[in-house]
Formats: C-alpha cells, structure tokens, sequence
C-alpha cells in the first residue's frame, strides 16, 4: 500500500481560482512529520513546509495554505488566487520517525495555471 | 538561487563505473541532505549529515556513500553504476542538524548510465 497517496496525477485552472492538492497518508505511528515540495519547471525543488503530528493548526502563508486532519489522514494543499508561477509538481511526504529510513514521498500532483 | 550549488551539472558514464557529486551547503549551512529522483524510483531521501556525521539515513544503496568534509561540503560516491542509477541528484541544505527542517535545495545533476 502506499505510504503517500496523490490522486490527482494533473490538475489545471485559470489564473486566479483557488486549488487545492490533496495528499493522504498512511501510518500506525501517533508521531510522524508531513512534507510538500514544490518543483518548478526549472526542475529545482522548493521546501514548502513540514509539519509535526501533534500540531493540527492549519498553516497559512500567503496565497498558501495547509489543512492536516489526522481523522481524515490528509494533509491537503490549498493555493488562492493561483498565478502562472505557480504551475509546478508538487510533492507530498511522510516521515514516520527522524532516522531517515521510513521517508515516503508521494507520486506527485502537477500542477498547470493557465493565463 | 538557493545558494546550494553541485557538480557536475550533467554526467554520462558507463554501467560498472563510480562518480563522485559533489555538493557546496549555503554558507552558514551544517546539514547536507542527498536525493535522487528517477522516473522509476519517484523521489527517494538518501541520507543526511550534520557538521560531518551522518544524522539520517534512507534509501541508501549499499553502492553509493557519502560523506561531510570539514568545510562542510559533500560528496555523494556512486560505485558500480546500473542503469537504474540514472538520475537527478539533488542536495539540500539547512542550518541546523534537525532532521528534515527548512531545506534549501541545489540545482541537481543529472546522472545519465549507458
């Protein structure tokens, strides 16, 4: 089974609608640490956030925002009034614990922002 | 730009052959992180040092090593390559030794194995 799931393979939308990405994840552990990348065109990777599975407040930055709800196992992705420069892969991931052996990314949703 | 820069950009080599990455963290950096994506694989964590001792460790084939060196940057050694090892590499950075914290990533090289 797959540790992080990203069913959404492609997503497109015009400029300024809002979009959200999913990601779900699967874990018995009750301490685990959630992950998105983002990765442009250009190919580089980009550390959006981490976040720690005792803090379930939602994170806002800017035009992003991150909604984790342990009932649901997901830590989904929202990006408001999305622009050109926002059209990338991105990437969810789980690390069950910080040795570095059980770090799971996802498949990854590419996302296409359209002027 | 992240301030993280590798070597090569690109290499193409022959199956059964070793190279060496190499990674610069941002100064003021003391982790390094290693990861290789590949159309097979997706993206992988490899490992990660933390002022010259490795502090995590992933999916590490027993053919690559790495290590930190005293000016804090890095090399990834790939030895015995398959074509399956044909990649992109990347290398990240972060000021402090907390496993996965705010990572600053590097161009990548592409490693291409005939």
């Amino acid at each position: 089974a797959q540790k992080v799931t990203q069913a959404q393979t492609e997503i497109s939308v015009v400029e300024k609608e809002d979009v959200t990405l999913d990601c779900v994840y699967e874990t018995r552990d009750t301490t685990y640490y959630l992950f998105w990348y983002k990765q442009p065109p250009s190919g580089e990777l980009v550390f959006l956030i981490r976040r720690n599975s005792f803090d379930e407040q939602n994170e806002i930055s800017g035009r992003y925002s991150w909604n984790f709800q342990k009932s649901t196992s997901s830590f989904n992705f929202t990006i408001t009034a999305s622009q050109v420069v926002d059209s990338a892969v991105y990437f969810c991931a789980l690390s069950e614990d910080l040795t570095g052996n059980q770090f799971y990314f996802g498949t990854g949703t590419s996302l296409t922002v359209i002027p | 730009d992240s301030g993280v820069t590798q070597t090569p950009k690109h290499l193409i080599t022959a199956t059964g052959q070793r190279v060496t990455l190499r990674c610069s963290p941002r100064s003021g950096d003391l982790s390094v992180y290693w990861y290789q994506q590949s159309l097979d694989q997706g993206l992988q964590f490899l490992i990660q040092y933390y002022n010259g001792e490795e502090r995590a460790k992933g999916n590490i084939l027993e053919r690559f090593s790495a290590q930190q060196f005293p000016d804090l940057h890095s090399e990834l050694n790939l030895s015995s390559l398959e074509l399956g090892d044909s990649a992109l590499y990347f290398c990240a950075s972060s000021i402090r030794g907390q496993v996965f914290n705010e990572q600053y990533f590097g161009p990548g090289t592409r490693l291409t194995v005939t």
